[in-house]
């Protein structure tokens, strides 16, 4: 059965820091995709990245950074040097299969708060 | 391009009042969803719809049916509203790219709907 784990239930970090967004899978498919969306206060979903299963290359938009490892079944997530608009709720999904639109399979999402 | 609109943004009903929540895209996608999200639980599926005329269950569907009777609408109705339901509803949408720039298989969402059952 597949299986996304956020441990970290709330996270809170003074503006400038670097802070890590952990996310564990479970799934047999040896072909899946990983996603992870922000929502913000506002409350929309908003898509961050989408990362295929034979793709473990690290990748860097600005400030956020996402590093996937197969071996450990993990897909973090970095933000460098926080703002307060990083505030919100992110969240871990998965999709099996080899198209990446299965319905999703979503975590249950880190909170993480920024102050100032 | 409005994307994924949902109606209504909130509403409040009655325990077994009934109601039919509103989910179209214009974005000409296949695939359609609809979720529910509570608190400390992420989201979670309750039906979602590969085409017009399709429907299948997803993780929650008990309490819940869905209609897919036009491409572009998707509407998921309560029969009879429990306070359970309370909740809020996200609908999406995504391509149905089977080959070709698979990175279009993306989900995009509504801005949800708030639905208190009293």
């Amino acid at each position: 059965a597949q299986k996304v784990t956020q441990a970290q239930t709330e996270i809170s970090v003074v503006e400038k820091e670097d802070v890590t967004l952990d996310c564990v899978y479970e799934t047999r498919d040896t072909t899946y995709y990983l996603f992870w969306y922000k929502q913000p206060p506002s409350g929309e979903l908003v898509f961050l990245i989408r990362r295929n299963s034979f793709d473990e290359q690290n990748e860097i938009s600005g400030r956020y950074s996402w590093n996937f490892q197969k071996s450990t079944s993990s897909f973090n997530f970095t933000i460098t040097a926080s703002q307060v608009v990083d505030s919100a709720v992110y969240f871990c999904a998965l999709s099996e299969g080899y198209s990446g639109n299965t319905p999703l399979v979503f975590g249950k999402g880190t909170r993480l708060s920024v102050i100032a | 391009n409005a994307g994924v609109t949902q109606t209504p943004k909130f509403r409040v009903l009655k325990t077994g009042q009934s109601m039919t929540l509103l989910c179209a895209q214009d974005m000409n996608h296949e695939y359609m969803y609809w979720y529910r999200q509570d608190p400390g639980m992420g989201l979670r599926l309750i039906h979602y719809s590969v085409g017009e005329g399709t429907t299948a269950k997803g993780e929650v569907p008990d309490g819940y049916n869905v209609s897919r009777l036009k491409k572009q609408n998707f509407l998921l109705g309560l029969e009879s509203a429990a306070p359970s339901q309370t909740s809020v509803y996200f609908c999406a949408s995504s391509y149905l790219m089977t080959g070709g720039d698979l990175a279009k298989n993306i989900q995009y969402f509504g801005a949800g709907t708030r639905l208190s059952v009293l």
